[in-house]
């Protein structure tokens, strides 16, 4: 069926250390991947995206790590700082440019501790 | 700032009445979706329209329905409330495969 999952439902780190935050997905149709930050009362803000002919893509200070024989996808936060505090979605996408429907994961919450 | 705006950002309303929710795209995104947040669905996604008409269609209830008008503005409509259609309903749009979310509208039912 449909279901991305993510395994730790909080993650808890360091001021200064690299966050590693993971999703599975099940689907193996899915060519896009998105993950998204949330922060308390606000929308889900893009942080960085993949296509399934890539294993890694950087950004500024993050990461996304894409594993296709697994279906498995990681976010990599460098030096995590007290900002980065939030809850983190991986989200999956099937199909064309313009059918965006995505499947999200139930969220992990990520605390910087200063 | 996404550049997607939604209006209003908190709506309290009874059970069994109707409500309209507002969404302006970013400017040039032809799509429109509209997504559920609640604490134990999580962010579901709803429907999703195309320079107007329907595109794709998830876990939408009958009692919900939603427009994306010329101007690509959308407006969800949620109808004979009840007390579990209490969450957030955020609104995104696109024009590639990358979708930007709105602030979201708080609705709370009682």
């Amino acid at each position: 069926g449909e279901s991305v999952g993510l395994h730790l439902p909080t993650l808890s780190v360091q001021e200064g250390d690299n966050s590693i935050i993971n999703c599975a997905y099940s689907n193996s149709a899915s060519d896009y991947f998105i993950w998204y930050k949330q922060e308390s009362g606000k929308g889900p803000q893009f942080i960085i995206d993949i296509r399934s002919n890539m294993d890694k893509r950087q950004g500024q200070r993050v990461t996304v790590l894409l594993n296709k024989t697994v279906k498995h996808l990681s976010l990599q936060i460098a030096a995590t700082q007290p900002g980065d505090s939030a809850v983190y979605f991986c989200a999956e996408n099937i199909g064309s440019s313009n059918t965006g429907k995505l499947i999200f994961g139930q969220g992990t919450t990520l605390q910087v501790k200063p | 700032d996404s550049g997607v705006t939604q209006t209003p950002k908190h709506l309290i309303t009874a059970t069994g009445q109707r409500v309209t929710l507002r969404c302006s795209p970013r400017s040039g995104d032809l799509s429109v979706y509209w997504y559920q947040q609640s604490l134990d669905q999580g962010l579901q996604f709803l429907i999703q329209y195309y320079n107007g008409e329907e595109r794709a269609k998830g876990n939408i209830l009958e009692r919900f329905s939603a427009q994306q008008f010329p101007d690509l503005h959308s407006e969800l409509n949620l109808s004979s409330l009840e007390l579990g259609d209490s969450a957030l309903y955020f609104c995104a749009s696109s024009r590639s495969r990358t979708v930007f979310f709105g602030s979201g509208t708080r609705l709370t039912v009682v």
